[in-house]
């Protein structure tokens, strides 16, 4: 069973809208992380946020936010006013205690920004 | 501060051959993990090493061997190429084998086997 799951393959955008990219993830554990990660062409994955199951609390920094909600397995990300240079490859991971925290990537999401 | 680079960038191969894949750890860092991205998903995890020892491995064959030096560098080693090994390598380090810390990675190595 896939334990990340992004369901949008691709998002095409017109710039300055704001996008919420979907991710639901599949644990056993009770102590696990979510992690956000940007790829871009160049192709190196950036980090953009880690979550571990205790702190449900949301987050912000400057344009991004998430939502984590435990009741329903998701871990979404919005970004607001986007910009041409948000255009890239999302992944959403997981690790897990019972997996040695090995990460889990989702499929990612592409998202397109146009100007 | 250099971060984490891969080499070669590009690499092309037949079926059968064997190839190395080349990483050096942002500076600081002392584990690389290694993983295979094939064209649209996500990173697959090959394996971990940490004090020169493979310490983690994901569901690949024995043909993907790896090593780390005394300096945190590491390689992949890929013997027998089958088309299907053609993917993006990616190589990630990190501080200490706790794998929930978050990952840095290099910009890859694209192997295309013919």
């Amino acid at each position: 069973a896939q334990k990340v799951t992004q369901a949008q393959t691709e998002i095409s955008v017109v710039e300055k809208e704001d996008v919420t990219l979907d991710c639901v993830y599949e644990t056993r554990d009770t102590t696990y992380y979510l992690f956000w990660y940007k790829q871009p062409p160049s192709g190196e994955l950036v980090f953009l946020i880690r979550r571990n199951s205790f702190d449900e609390q949301n987050e912000i920094s400057g344009r991004y936010s998430w939502n984590f909600q435990k009741s329903t397995s998701s871990f979404n990300f919005t970004i607001t006013a986007s910009q041409v240079v948000d255009s890239a490859v999302y992944f959403c991971a997981l690790s897990e205690a019972g997996g040695s925290y090995i990460p889990t990537f989702g499929r990612g999401t592409s998202l397109i920004v146009h100007p | 501060d250099a971060g984490v680079t891969q080499s070669p960038t590009h690499l092309i191969k037949t079926r059968g051959q064997q190839v190395t894949l080349r990483c050096s750890p942002k500076s600081g860092h002392d584990t690389v993990s290694w993983y295979q991205q094939a064209l649209g998903q996500g990173p697959q995890f090959i394996f971990q090493y940490y004090e020169e020892e493979e310490r983690q491995r994901g569901n690949f064959p024995d043909r993907f061997s790896g090593h780390q030096f005394p300096n945190y560098s590491s390689e992949l080693n890929v013997n027998a190429l089958l088309l299907g090994d053609s993917a993006l390598y990616l190589c990630a380090s990190s501080l200490g084998a706790t794998t929930n810390e978050k990952l840095f990675f290099g910009s890859g190595t694209q192997l295309s086997v013919l």
